[in-house]
């Protein structure tokens, strides 16, 4: 039982190029998340996805996209990548019991900087 | 969205001695979730709380959901150095049925040996 996976642990991309930050977990949940951290300033909410083919915006969607691919993964694009888009992502999973206390639990992160 | 403020911002302690930190925020919350980040690792739950009033503890972690439903206490007693990372306050959005977190900023723990 693994948990919640990420892959890559770390990445280095140039302005402009394009990747996809993978997410699976094994715990048969139904609502995953995706967020960034930046020195100082908490987790801020990308993305979520509350049940297998549904997704959502959250605080700061901008220059991202997600697909829900199935219900164990959930991926994070970036077509066209900006410095400012350098952060700490992680993708979290939980049950998902419509209530709002729901545990969320974390991968390890991706960390990626845009030069 | 909705403010969490976290203090103090870091603190440097000397193992054994004892640690307080707290979160406000600029409405109400119904649950106050209290996280650890290990370095290079993602959060990890630590306390929920979910009345007003409540006290509940983790082993040498005790955490409490204030009276006026606008803030939340985290203290640690006699710290030891594993206890090192960030903490982080986070609640659901209000009158959210998503189970969408909003978090504070983080407290980040030092403790020398």
């Amino acid at each position: 039982n693994a948990g919640v996976t990420q892959t890559p642990k770390f990445q280095v991309l140039k302005t402009g190029q394009s990747m996809t930050l993978q997410c699976a977990q094994d715990m048969n949940h139904n609502s995953m998340y995706w967020y960034r951290q930046d020195p100082g300033m908490g987790l801020r909410l990308i993305y979520y996805s509350a049940s297998e083919g549904t997704t959502d915006k959250g605080e700061v969607p901008n220059g991202y996209n997600v697909s829900r691919l199935n219900k164990r993964e959930f991926s994070l694009r970036l077509e066209s990548a900006a410095p400012s888009q350098t952060s700490v992502y992680f993708c979290a999973s939980s049950f998902g019991t419509g209530i709002g206390t729901d545990t969320q639990y974390f991968g390890p992160g991706t960390r990626l900087t845009v030069l | 969205g909705q403010q969490l403020n976290q203090s103090p911002q870091s603190m440097f302690i000397q193992e054994g001695e004892d640690v307080s930190m707290n979160c406000t925020s600029s409405s109400i919350f119904n649950t106050w979730l209290w996280y650890k980040q290990d370095p290079g690792e993602g959060p990890v739950l630590l306390i929920a709380l979910y009345k007003a009033g409540e006290l509940t503890s983790n082993g040498r972690l005790t955490a409490q959901f204030g009276t006026t439903r606008k803030d939340s206490f985290l203290n640690i007693s006699a710290s030891i150095p594993s206890d090192v990372g960030i903490y982080f306050c986070a609640g659901p959005q209000r009158g959210s049925t998503l189970g969408r977190l909003y978090f504070g900023r983080g407290t980040q723990l030092t403790v020398w040996p």
